[in-house]
């Protein structure tokens, strides 16, 4: 089956670890996206990356940071740097002007 | 300014009703535009593209304003299903970023 896979689909960090969030896709897309949801809010973009090495910084990269060494994948690190990290965290790909998303991380800080 | 600035809502409405969500967009090299649906706790997944001519699928008709920069969806004769958060988004063009509002939350009560 194509898409996008996002691991794991709950995660407890501890305070002032790093953490990272796998985001894989099979669709052969170009671009893909990492956004940060806190409830009640909407999407916000931390970062985008529209072909392999080579990414951009997003509206709120601060306390982020991503690589994209394969077309397939697009992981991203929550570094201590983060002041509030726990969120629901969404991983999302596109060939054309459409994207999809993952199902989707939660992350909890403890 | 936000990118994409969205209807805040919440909106509740009683079953059949006609409902609209309005957004705007503050990038006009934006090319492409979209809603999403999200249920509780899910991913939001792709409802329509809005096109400058409108378009409709059954329920639901999109409409994009370049002029004033302004997208709306509307739902007719709404059923309990259609209860979720409605997103608008935008982007694409050269840089492919793409950024979306913060949703409306819909309730259709019986």
């Amino acid at each position: 089956d194509g898409g996008i896979t996002q691991s794991p689909k709950y995660l407890f960090r501890k305070e002032g670890q790093n953490v990272t969030l796998s985001c894989e896709q099979n669709l052969n897309h170009d671009a893909m996206y990492w956004y940060r949801q806190d409830p009640g809010q909407g999407l916000r973009l931390i970062y985008y990356s529209q072909i392999v090495n080579d990414f951009q910084k997003g509206d709120i990269a601060e306390g982020y940071s991503v690589s994209r060494e394969k077309k397939e994948s697009f992981p991203l690190t929550v570094t201590s740097a983060q002041k509030n990290p726990t969120a629901f965290y969404l991983c999302a790909s596109s060939y054309g002007p459409e994207a999809f998303f993952g199902q989707g991380t939660r992350l909890t800080v403890v | 300014r936000k990118e994409v600035e969205q209807d805040p809502g919440p909106f509740n409405v009683p079953e059949g009703a006609t409902v609209a969500f309005n957004c705007t967009y503050s990038n006009s090299a934006s090319q492409s535009f979209f809603w999403y649906r999200q249920d509780c706790r899910k991913e939001p997944k792709l409802l329509m593209s809005v096109y400058s001519s409108g378009n409709e699928d059954g329920r639901f008709t999109a409409q994009l304003n370049r002029a004033s920069q302004y997208i709306s969806l509307l739902i007719r004769d709404s059923k309990l299903s259609d209860s979720a958060t409605y997103l608008c988004g935008g982007g694409g063009g050269s840089n492919y970023k793409l950024t979306f509002g913060k949703g409306t939350l819909l309730t259709v009560n019986p």
